[in-house]
């Protein structure tokens, strides 16, 4: 059974990094068949799509954050991950990882990420 | 980037109930066109991908149809696990674009 699993900080300060790990069990994240990527959700709000990366290290970013957000992956440890620079609270958000081969078909559960001081 | 739009913003309906939502992208995507289900507090869930293939181990009250530029997700026979926020997504290029969401609820 395919799973995915967010961890990282719950509570990052504004200017400061948010960093989040994304573990994958169940199948290789060295597969050429799957994106492995990054979906937030604002409080209240719908989703946004944040970018995703390929087990060579190929990424793509929503222009909107390019400039802040890196997705990485280390296939030694069967995971991925997501940097996002100078956040503020306009980042506020749950922060899901996903599979996508035909739509985004498996999910994590979500990690709730506040940015306060 | 591809903007997506969905009708109605929300409705409700009745258990039992045929329910009918539909997603339009501004440019073509082909068929590249995803449903999913959210509920609160959880991930959402891929119902319908390729806009009308079903996804193994989803109900088959859910169906997905296209209709010119309007791609439409039918519930035929609403059940009480089905009150939820349904959004669309389009994968025909990059950034992944998703529409604003549909809640149903409960009439």
């Amino acid at each position: 059974q395919v799973q995915l699993q967010e961890s990282g900080p719950g509570l990052v300060k504004p200017s400061q990094t948010l960093s989040l790990t994304c573990d994958v069990s169940g199948v290789s994240i060295s597969s050429d068949v799957y994106y492995w990527s990054w979906i937030r959700q604002l409080p209240g709000r719908g989703l946004e799509w944040i970018g995703y990366i390929y087990y060579i290290g190929t990424t793509y970013y929503t222009p909107s954050l390019q400039s802040r957000a890196t997705i990485s992956i280390d296939t030694s440890k069967n995971q991925f991950s997501l940097k996002l620079t100078s956040v503020s609270v306009a980042d506020t958000a749950v922060y899901y990882c996903a599979r996508e081969e035909y739509g985004l078909d498996v999910w994590g559960q979500g990690t709730t990420v506040t940015v306060s001081s | 980037d591809i903007q997506m739009t969905q009708s109605p913003s929300s409705l409700s309906a009745s258990v039992g109930d045929r329910v009918t939502i539909t997603c339009r992208a501004s440019q073509s995507i082909s068929g590249y066109l995803m449903w999913y289900q959210q509920k609160p507090g959880k991930a959402p869930k891929l119902l319908i991908y390729a806009a009308s293939a079903l996804k193994s181990g989803v109900p088959s009250r859910f169906s997905g149809s296209v209709s010119g530029t309007d791609f439409n997700l039918t519930i035929s026979g609403l059940q009480p696990e089905d009150f939820a926020t349904y959004y669309c997504q389009q994968s025909y290029n990059r950034p992944r674009t998703f529409g604003p969401g549909t809640k149903v609820d409960i009439k």
